[in-house]
């Protein structure tokens, strides 16, 4: 079966630095999405990767590695906004999209 | 502004009532996608639409219909709602395909009692 893989939750600083886990085994790779859901809202879109190494915008940043299977999102100098899921998806082999269940992250001051 | 729109926003309604949950974007994408979404289990896609009068099942789609008669509106139809589809829905366009970054309508959140 497929499967994407983050935590459940994650807490941090405001100021710090936290990096959001996410592996996956599917059939096939076409491409990995961040995107980001505050509570009550619909999701909006951080980074796409397809090719392997870090990609970089302003405060985050998404890294891939196809042959281990693994995404990490890595946001900096965490602001109190930044309270939100980041929700990792996958592009398989099909060119269908498969949904990880998300990562709430809370900050604190 | 460029956005997906969704109506209604809330929906309470009882088993077998026929609905329908409206979606339109004003961004001339082709792709468009109905989600839904459960606590501790990520989006799952209903139905996506590569284009006007094409349309195919996505992981979920028993118990829904959909149709692509205009490029702009992508309604979603429960022709017999059932509790086990209460549920906070998402349509979702793209410009052409599943490759490109995807933008969200606000939700639907429906109870079915």
């Amino acid at each position: 079966g497929q499967n994407i893989d983050q935590p459940t939750e994650m807490t941090a600083t405001e100021g710090a630095i936290v990096q959001i886990n996410c592996t996956y085994q599917t059939s096939g790779f076409n491409g990995l999405f961040w995107y980001q859901q505050h509570a009550g809202e619909a999701p909006t879109f951080l980074s796409y990767n397809v090719l392997d190494g870090l990609e970089e915008k302003g405060r985050f940043s998404s890294f891939l590695s196809r042959s281990k299977g693994y995404s990490y999102l890595l946001l900096k100098e965490l602001q109190m906004k930044d309270s939100a899921s980041y929700l990792c998806a996958v592009i398989d082999s099909n060119y269908q999209l498969i949904w990880g269940a998300g990562t709430k992250l809370i900050i604190k001051p | 502004e460029a956005q997906v729109t969704q109506n209604p926003r809330y929906l309470i309604t009882v088993t077998g009532k026929k609905l329908t949950v409206t979606c339109s974007q004003n961004m001339n994408h082709e792709y468009m996608s109905w989600y839904r979404q459960d606590p501790g289990l990520g989006l799952r896609q209903i139905y996506y639409s590569m284009n006007v009068e094409v349309t195919d099942k996505g992981d979920v789609p028993e118990g829904y219909k959909v149709s692509r008669k205009e490029k702009r509106n992508f309604p979603l139809i429960l022709e017999s709602p059932s509790p086990n589809q209460t549920s906070l829905y998402f349509c979702a366009s793209s410009f052409e395909a599943i490759y490109n970054e995807q933008f969200f309508g606000p939700g639907t959140r429906l109870t079915v009692l």
